[in-house]
């Protein structure tokens, strides 16, 4: 165990479904991170928190939209996705993200399939 | 564009054998790496770190290497057991930020 959890960790949902992601971390960090990984294709950074205060959004489409209510606590609510959208979403936390050089821990991911 | 990548996608090792698996990066600018080890159905684990201060680093079985002139990465693991056959990926973190680039993987697979 990481230290960081995610529910759920399989999720199906449909094109005009609304759902959310969460994740729990329980290291004491400041920082949290969602990251995109899909077949044979690098993790894509998402979003940053460090502090609670959103300080990256790697272009991604407003279809996905973060929320930070502490820093233990980030949610990633999900709204009329597309297909292309299927992927592992992973969550991660660092001591904090301000100089780099934070190992960052990851939890487990949550499967995601958009029919 | 700034691109970490992973030379061989596959690779199988005889159990007992040493591995290796290679990274290429691309940002010069980039002083901290680290080895993440992911398996099936889990998010990566980080096995490894080292700072672009030194050249090489040593854990309980594995090794990093770091040759700033070519700008090349490897892991090594001594005595590979079936308990390593994962998916093996490097991340660069260029110096003054916070992101890191992630390679893309290598599978690891170890024959019994």
């Amino acid at each position: 165990e990481t230290g960081v959890t995610q529910t759920p960790r399989h999720l199906v949902m449909g094109m005009t479904n609304k759902k959310s992601l969460k994740c729990e971390q329980h290291l004491g960090h400041n920082a949290m991170y969602w990251y995109k990984q899909s077949a044979k294709k690098p993790l894509e950074l998402m979003f940053v928190y460090n502090f609670k205060e959103q300080t990256e959004n790697n272009s991604v489409p407003s279809r996905f939209s973060p929320e930070c209510p502490n820093s233990s606590h980030l949610f990633l609510h999900l709204h009329t996705l597309q297909p292309e959208d299927s992927a592992l979403y992973l969550c991660a936390s660092s001591q904090e993200s301000g100089t780099g050089n934070n190992e960052q821990f990851f939890g487990p991911g949550t499967r995601l399939t958009v029919l | 564009g700034e691109s970490v990548g992973l030379h061989l996608p596959t690779l199988s090792v005889q159990e007992g054998d040493n591995s290796i698996i290679n990274c290429a990066y691309s940002n010069s600018a980039s002083d901290y790496f680290i080895w993440y080890k992911q398996e099936s159905g889990k998010g990566p684990q980080f096995i490894i770190d080292i700072r672009s201060n030194m050249d090489k680093r040593q854990g309980q079985r594995v090794t990093v290497l770091l040759n700033k002139t070519v700008k090349h990465l490897s892991l090594q693991i001594a005595a590979t057991q079936p308990g390593d056959s994962a998916v093996y990926f490097c991340a660069e973190n260029p110096s003054g930020t916070y992101k890191y680039i992630f390679g893309t993987g290598t599978r690891l697979k170890v024959l019994a």
